[in-house]
């Protein structure tokens, strides 16, 4: 599509729960990044997918975050157990492999109640 | 660390009025530095960037200067409009690394009174 699209736009669920985010990139995008926007603080940096290279996870908060990509194409951000403090936008992310610049979803409003 | 220090907002101005968002940054090395814009509902997009020192970014009035004396890159516009409402993201990037290594500010919430 024209654009990074994330789904659902807004969830949300019951503390304990587990909830799955998914992120649709640009195609041809081979780079795809998650961040984490907590209320009144910046970007934080989740996971990063470059083709079929090992990603890198080295920004998961813990080990109840993961994530899986198939190819270059979809992504899933899984979140087992919730907390309230994983309540949180959740933004994805793509790009050609060698630009910097990166083109975001709208991203994934997640509340923890 | 790298790190990126935005001015806090809220910043509430009016039609016409002048626009500045100080934007500081610590790095090791010389790093890229970028302006991003969240528009209401909408995800982040990038508004200009300036990739070496006295580099001047612009997109749709808006300026940003890499200033590698004072470490700075403040975002101006002359004169704003009620549709530059939105939330503006301060980034850097290194020239080499990981993913990681882009490094975003905190954001500024800039409200446009009509």
């Amino acid at each position: 599509g024209a654009g990074v699209s994330q789904s659902p736009s807004n969830k949300v669920t019951e503390k304990g729960k587990d909830v799955e985010l998914r992120c649709d990139p640009i195609s041809g995008h081979t780079a795809l990044y998650w961040y984490r926007q907590r209320l009144g603080q910046g970007l934080e940096f989740l996971i990063y997918f470059q083709g079929n290279s090992a990603p890198d996870k080295s920004g998961l908060p813990s080990d109840r975050f993961s994530a899986e990509r198939t190819g270059e194409s979809v992504s899933t951000l899984t979140i087992q157990r919730t907390q309230q403090e994983d309540s949180a936008v959740y933004l994805c992310a793509s790009s050609l492999a060698r630009e910097r610049a990166r083109t975001f979803g709208s991203g994934t409003r997640l509340t923890v109640v | 660390g790298d790190s990126v220090t935005q001015m806090e907002g809220p910043v509430t101005l009016s039609e016409e009025a002048f626009l500045t968002i100080n934007c500081t940054y610590t790095a090791t090395g010389y790093p890229s530095l970028f302006w991003y814009v969240q528009y209401p509902g909408e995800g982040l997009q990038l508004l200009l960037k300036a990739t070496k020192a006295d580099d001047k970014g612009s997109n749709k009035g808006f300026e940003a200067t890499y200033r590698k004396e004072t470490t700075s890159f403040h975002l101006e516009k002359g004169s704003v409009q009620v549709s530059d409402s939105a939330v503006y993201f301060c980034a850097l990037q290194l020239s080499s690394g990981s993913a990681r290594q882009l490094t975003f500010g905190s954001g500024t919430q800039l409200t446009v009174l009509p």
